[in-house]
């Protein structure tokens, strides 16, 4: 069975930073290119960012509004996928998903629960 | 600038079919993937390639594209069916999602 599990989240101060994990097992990690997602309250999925496997390049690519802010890394021994989170904005309060996608094609095929994060002074 | 527009929402009686569109602007690439959202659950995939059902989908889900316009249409919709559903499109630098619509069956 595959398995995404999201953990880190939590109340942080605007300004403040932050790193979420995301632990996957059932499928081959190091060969799946690891996506992160997030849904703020009342609005609509947004895609972050995403990092392609080791052997695919290992390079990441990020959306606009995050860019310079968040990064993503991974570490295959463990089957882990990171979003480092920086210079926080009440903006990013939001359930952040990390997904996978088995077969480097853009299709997000499994999912974790979600992170729930929100920035508040 | 990439775009996928969704209807807000949409509502069907149960047993009847359900449509919601995608409209495409500026992506090359037309192959749409639909997501279902429900609330305190992960998402699921379940269409891909805009037209193709993941294993485990059930088959009252399908999709289908014409012009800049993709649709995914469940058949005898179901009251399990309720939930948000959201529109993916990629390419090698970004991806994007339309605003989502919430399938209401009533």
């Amino acid at each position: 069975e595959v398995k995404l599990v999201e953990s880190g989240g939590g109340l942080v101060k605007p300004g403040g930073s932050l790193r979420l994990s995301c632990v996957g097992s059932g499928f081959n990690f190091k060969i799946a290119w690891m996506n992160w997602v997030r849904r703020a309250p009342g609005k609509g999925l947004e895609w972050i960012g995403r990092i392609r496997s080791r052997s695919d390049g290992g390079a990441t690519v990020y959306a606009g509004s995050v860019k310079g802010r968040f990064t993503i890394s991974r570490d295959d021994s463990k089957n882990t996928l990171y979003l480092q989170l920086n210079n926080l904005e009440n903006e990013d309060t939001a359930v952040y998903y990390c997904s996978s996608d088995l077969s480097a094609s853009g299709r997000f095929d499994y999912w974790g629960r979600g992170a729930l994060l929100n920035v508040s002074a | 600038s990439y775009d996928l527009t969704q209807p807000p929402s949409v509502s069907v009686s149960p047993g009847q079919t359900a449509t919601i569109t995608c409209s495409i602007k500026n992506f090359g690439n037309k192959y749409v993937c639909w997501y279902q959202l429900k609330a305190g659950q992960s998402p699921v995939l379940v269409i891909y390639q805009s037209n193709k059902r993941p294993s485990g989908v059930p088959e009252r889900f399908s999709g289908s594209i014409s012009g800049n316009i993709v649709t995914l249409i469940i058949s005898g919709t179901q009251p399990v069916d309720e939930a948000d559903y959201f529109c993916q499109a990629w390419d090698t630098t970004t991806v994007v999602f339309g605003g989502g619509t919430r399938l209401t069956v009533l």
